[in-house]
């Protein structure tokens, strides 16, 4: 079935280094890809997307890059801060459907 | 945040017992789902309603009953639960529901214990 892999599941940086968080999706019909970020205890959050016809998308410190060949899509956060600590999950919603299938989560922790 | 708002927050029940979670969205949107997240798993769609109608049906037990009266609320009722469905069980709602690539907004989730 339709499945989405998320790498690594546990991400420790630095203050002020950068982080990546990696997706594969199986789905070549998959032409939807967002980012949330979960803090502990509370709700997912958008905080970027990016569709198919796009290789590239950028807002301020985080960028989220999608190479559809290779069915890989990944987040990038530049200058990384204490807040951004938390849970970042990856989505890829197919053709014609509403429906997302979820990466299993990316724990990021900014260490001071 | 007053978007998506989940109630109870948290709740403890026993296998016998039943309960009911509600949804509600304050966004003017027409699609609202059902997802379950569980420790070190994916979130799971459990179930999706588009106008009131559903459209989707994750192949989720019979002890979990969806409810939509209108495309402001979602309700999911429970009952004979096992220790295994405790988890968060997210609401989330989308401007159609019908067409790819929508955002989905989530609710804080209802933190549910099986005893």
């Amino acid at each position: 079935g339709e499945n989405v892999e998320q790498h690594p599941s546990t991400l420790s940086v630095q203050e002020g280094d950068s982080a990546v968080i990696k997706c594969t999706y199986s789905d070549s019909a998959s032409n939807y890809f967002p980012w949330y970020k979960q803090e502990l205890g509370k709700r997912p959050q958008l905080i970027i997307d990016i569709r198919s016809n796009v290789g590239e998308k950028k807002d301020q410190r985080i960028a989220v890059t999608l190479n559809k060949t290779a069915k890989h899509f990944s987040l990038h956060i530049t200058e990384t801060q204490p807040e951004d600590s938390a849970v970042y999950f990856c989505a890829a919603a197919g053709s014609g459907t509403y429906k997302y299938i979820f990466g299993t989560g990316t724990r990021l922790k900014v260490l001071a | 945040e007053t978007g998506v708002t989940q109630t109870p927050r948290h709740l403890v029940m026993g296998m016998t017992n039943k309960k009911s979670l509600k949804c509600e969205q304050h966004l003017g949107h027409n699609a609202m789902y059902w997802y379950k997240q569980s420790a070190k798993k994916p979130l799971e769609l459990m179930f999706v309603y588009s106008l009131e109608e559903r459209v989707e049906n994750n192949s989720v037990p019979s002890r979990f009953s969806p409810e939509c009266p209108n495309s402001s609320h979602l309700f999911l009722h429970l009952h004979t639960l096992q220790p295994e469905d405790s988890a968060l069980y997210l609401c989330a709602s989308s401007q159609e529901g019908r067409l790819e690539g929508e955002t989905q907004y989530f609710g804080p989730g209802t933190r549910l214990l099986v005893l």
